[in-house]
């Protein structure tokens, strides 16, 4: 069973701040995705990466998929308002049986003002 | 439509009963998949179809579970003699890329929030 772990859990900021989100498995993965879900609604893509080592930028958000990809981490800048919700990554494994994505436990972000 | 819709977007059912929850995906996405969300936490993978291929039911927790989906529309869900662990946002997704491509893309619906007394 592929497990992907993300920390912290729960974080609380300020606007204007800077954090950091890890995603951390012990299996390799083909590709890792990132989704942001806001209450009541789908989890929402925001960026998949899928070489070891490659680094994405989205505005404020940069991911980075590790260099064996096991693990990647998700930084935002100036963090705003706007950027409160579940983030989620995923790891893709393809198989004959399809791109199975095994998500993480997510990470719960509230920024205040 | 324009996106993945899902029915009803809440349902609240007493243990023991059967429920039924609807999915319809995007027109043309030959992948849709099932998910199941308790509360503030990650999505686990139920179900899995493709096209006409069997599907992937290996996240199915027990034999209570169970999904159909008519050729490319329209899928349902099942949970029969429902218990209280059941309760659960369960989302539907939708992919064009059939589960083929690393950089495969899911689009959501907004999930249905089961609750069982």
């Amino acid at each position: 069973t592929q497990l992907l772990e993300q920390s912290p859990q729960f974080l609380s900021i300020q606007e204007g701040e800077n954090l950091t989100v890890y995603c951390n498995s012990s299996s390799v993965f083909s590709s890792l995705q990132w989704y942001r879900q806001e209450p009541g609604e789908g989890p929402v893509l925001l960026v998949t990466v899928v070489t070891g080592g490659e680094v994405k930028k989205l505005k404020r958000l940069t991911f980075q998929f590790g260099d064996a990809r096991k693990d990647s981490s998700l930084h935002i800048t100036a963090a705003q308002p706007g950027d409160t919700g579940l983030y989620l990554c995923a790891g893709g494994v393809v198989t004959g049986g399809g791109n199975k994505l095994t998500f993480g436990t997510g990470t719960q972000l509230k920024v205040e003002l | 439509g324009a996106g993945v819709s899902q029915s009803p977007s809440n349902k609240v059912t007493e243990k023991g009963k059967d429920v039924e929850l609807r999915c319809d995906p995007i027109s043309g996405h030959t992948a849709l998949y099932w998910y199941r969300q308790r509360l503030g936490q990650g999505l686990e993978f139920l179900i899995y179809f493709q096209g006409n291929s069997a599907p992937d039911k290996s996240g199915l927790p027990s034999d209570r579970f169970s999904a159909e989906r008519t050729g490319e529309s329209v899928s349902t869900l099942t949970i029969q003699r429902t218990q209280q662990e059941d309760s659960a946002v369960y989302l539907c997704a939708s992919s064009s890329t059939g589960g083929r491509a690393t950089n495969e893309k899911l689009f959501f619906g907004s999930g249905t929030q089961l609750s069982v007394l």
